[in-house]
């Protein structure tokens, strides 16, 4: 079964810093697809970032980036430039590669337990 | 486009009552979630749906949960009866079936369910 493990319960960064995230999972599959996901206290699960195994390139999606070392299992959320609307719980979530063709069934999402970013004015 | 609709926001009951949470997934979003999300913890699956049909339901707890999916559209949750460990968010989410790529999960709002 695979797993993923969010280390940092709690993060803090000052308003215009970089703060990196950390994710580490566990899966035998070769296909398989990694998510940033954040919410805000409002509770709404929101995609920030995310990133195809196949694909060597890191995800970038403006102030957010990923670096994803597949051969470490490792995929870590780099949130440039902080602004105070970047406070909430962000989750990473795996998700197997299922099949790729129409009618294939979608796998679920696997998420870690979370990590809470503060940003300080 | 309208996001995915859940109701109610929030409910309060006492263990051993029933509860259910509805669900209307996106438009034209064939696949549905239900996740549970305990307190400290990542949203964890329950059931998943493809149009009406199950395609995983192995972390639902059967004795007490239910759910369906009649017509392919909404969706309800039903809990009966509650314990006090049923106490969570429950999360809805839906994606589109389409022959390319990963399809993204859009989510809910959820549900608070507090169980005393």
């Amino acid at each position: 079964a695979q797993t993923v493990t969010q280390s940092q319960p709690e993060m803090s960064v000052q308003e215009a810093e970089t703060v990196t995230l950390s994710c580490t999972y566990d899966t035998s599959e070769s296909d398989y697809y990694l998510f940033w996901y954040k919410q805000p206290p409002s509770r709404q699960m929101i995609l920030v970032i995310r990133q195809e195994a196949y694909k060597q390139q890191n995800a970038t999606e403006n102030r957010f980036s990923v670096n994803f070392q597949k051969a470490a299992k490792s995929f870590s959320l780099k949130i440039s430039d902080s602004q105070l609307g970047d406070a909430a719980m962000y989750f990473c979530a795996y998700r197997s590669a299922g099949s790729r063709y129409y009618g294939g069934s979608q796998g679920n999402l696997i998420f870690g337990k979370g990590t809470k970013l503060s940003v300080k004015p | 486009e309208a996001g995915v609709a859940q109701s109610p926001r929030y409910k309060i009951i006492e263990k051993r009552q029933s509860v259910a949470f509805w669900c209307n997934p996106i438009s034209g979003h064939a696949t549905l979630y239900w996740y549970q999300q305990i307190l400290g913890q990542g949203p964890k699956l329950l059931i998943q749906f493809q149009n009406n049909g199950v395609v995983d339901d192995s972390q639902l707890p059967k004795d007490r949960f239910s759910a369906e999916r009649l017509k392919g559209v909404d969706s309800t949750l039903k809990i009966q009866p509650a314990k006090l460990e049923d106490s969570a968010v429950y999360l809805c989410a839906s994606s589109p079936l389409q022959s390319s790529s990963y399809n993204e999960q859009f989510f809910g709002p959820g549900t608070r369910l507090t169980v005393l």
